[in-house]
Formats: structure tokens, sequence, C-alpha cells
């Protein structure tokens, strides 16, 4: 079956330094995979998407930047924090639509909360 | 674009009893996915249930069912004999069918249950 992790669960950061979100899919190939922010009692933003290694669609320009160094591998980075990055972040991955088994839901990792002070 | 609109920011239900969550959408396409997730005090996003834009039948899942309403874009979540455990965030959800790989939430709905 098929899992996903995403770490650090809990992070807290002083403005202007870095952030490494990972998250990683266990148990199936080439999935599509998301990073999305919740801010406080709002709904959920999407902030970047990958449907290959090495692509990658940003939706809102900020101060964060996605990467996929490997196939199952999906990384939110910062190279300087605002107290404006503060949120609950959450990666998904669901299959790519042109799969056969392509069921159109996304699963979503336990999301790690980040707050910059 | 589409749109996903959730007009109850808070609901309330008495155990036991029904509710219903409503969610409304804007797309220009013909085939698409809607769902329902449920996100509790843990944060984990769950999935509650899914709707294909193509079936007319009304998706059920125990105690979950849906009203979806193709031509007015409405995509309403009734929760029968609610339980304390149902208390939670509650998002609609869009997906186009054709080759877009997106998701769109709507804003959530925060559902309690009343003992």
């Amino acid at each position: 079956s098929q899992t996903i992790h995403q770490w650090p669960a809990t992070l807290v950061q002083p403005v202007g330094s870095p952030l490494s979100l990972e998250c990683t899919v266990e148990g199936t190939s080439n999935p599509n995979l998301y990073w999305y922010r919740q801010a406080a009692g709002r709904g959920l933003q999407l902030l970047f998407y990958s449907v290959g290694i090495g692509q990658i669609s940003s939706e809102v320009p900020q101060n964060l930047s996605a990467s996929r160094p490997q196939d199952r591998q999906f990384i939110l980075s910062s190279k300087k924090l605002l107290l404006s990055d503060s949120g609950f972040y959450l990666c998904a991955w669901s299959v790519s639509s042109g799969e056969a088994q392509n069921t159109g839901e996304l699963f979503f990792g336990e999301g790690s909360r980040l707050t910059v002070l | 674009a589409q749109t996903v609109t959730q007009s109850q920011p808070e609901m309330s239900v008495q155990e036991a009893e029904t509710v219903t969550l409503s969610c409304t959408y804007d797309t220009s396409e013909s085939d698409y996915y809607l769902f329902w997730y449920k996100q509790p005090p843990s944060r984990q996003m769950i999935l509650v249930i899914r709707q294909e834009a193509y079936k007319q039948q009304n998706a059920t899942e125990n105690r979950f069912s849906v009203n979806f309403q193709k031509a007015a874009k409405s995509f309403s979540l009734k929760i029968s004999d609610s339980q304390l455990g149902d208390a939670a965030m509650y998002f609609c959800a869009y997906r186009s069918s054709f080759g877009n790989e997106k998701l769109t939430f709507g804003t959530g709905t925060r559902l309690t249950i009343i003992p």
C-alpha cells in the first residue's frame, strides 16, 4: 500500500532563517506531488505541484521554492523565512490523471506546523 | 479558473441528528471530480467521499452521502446520525478530469457536534 511521510512535524524558526520541509511517498511510482499551505482558520492554498522529476509548477509567487530531486521526494524550501510564512504545510500525492487507476483524489501527509518568530 | 465556495464557516448539530454542509463550485468543464475532505484536530486531511461528475447517482459512504446537482453546480454533504468523532473541519474540493492535476479547495466548514 502507498504511504506518505513528511517531516518535521513541528518547526519553530526565527525570521530570516532557512527552511527545508521534506516529503516522501512509498509504494507508488511517478506520482503527482503537491505542497499546500493552510493559514490559521483558513482553507488550503496550493503552493507547488509536480508531475515529474525536476518539473515544478508554482501557483503563488512567494518566498518559497520547491524541488523534486527524486521521483517520490518533494522538498519545500526557503532561504530566508518571513513572519507570513507561518502556517500548516501539507504534502500530498495523487495518481497521474493519465493513469488507468486514477480516481482523482489527493492523499495527504500528516502536515508540518511552521512557526516563524 | 475553477472556484469552490463553502458559505457556512461554522455549523453545529446535536449528536445523532442529521446535518447538511453546502458547497457550490464554478467551472466550464463537463467532466470532473468533487470531493469532501475531513480535517480533525489532528490536522491530517482524510477523504470522506468522492463524486465523478459523469455519474448521476449520488455517492454514499455509510453515514455520509452527497446531493450532487450538476446543473446548479452544487455538491452538499449530508451526515446522518452525527457522532462526536465527526467534529472537524470539512472541505469541499474540485478537480478537473482532463489533465489538470490540481485540486481546488473551498474555505471549509467547522462542524461542532453537541452531545
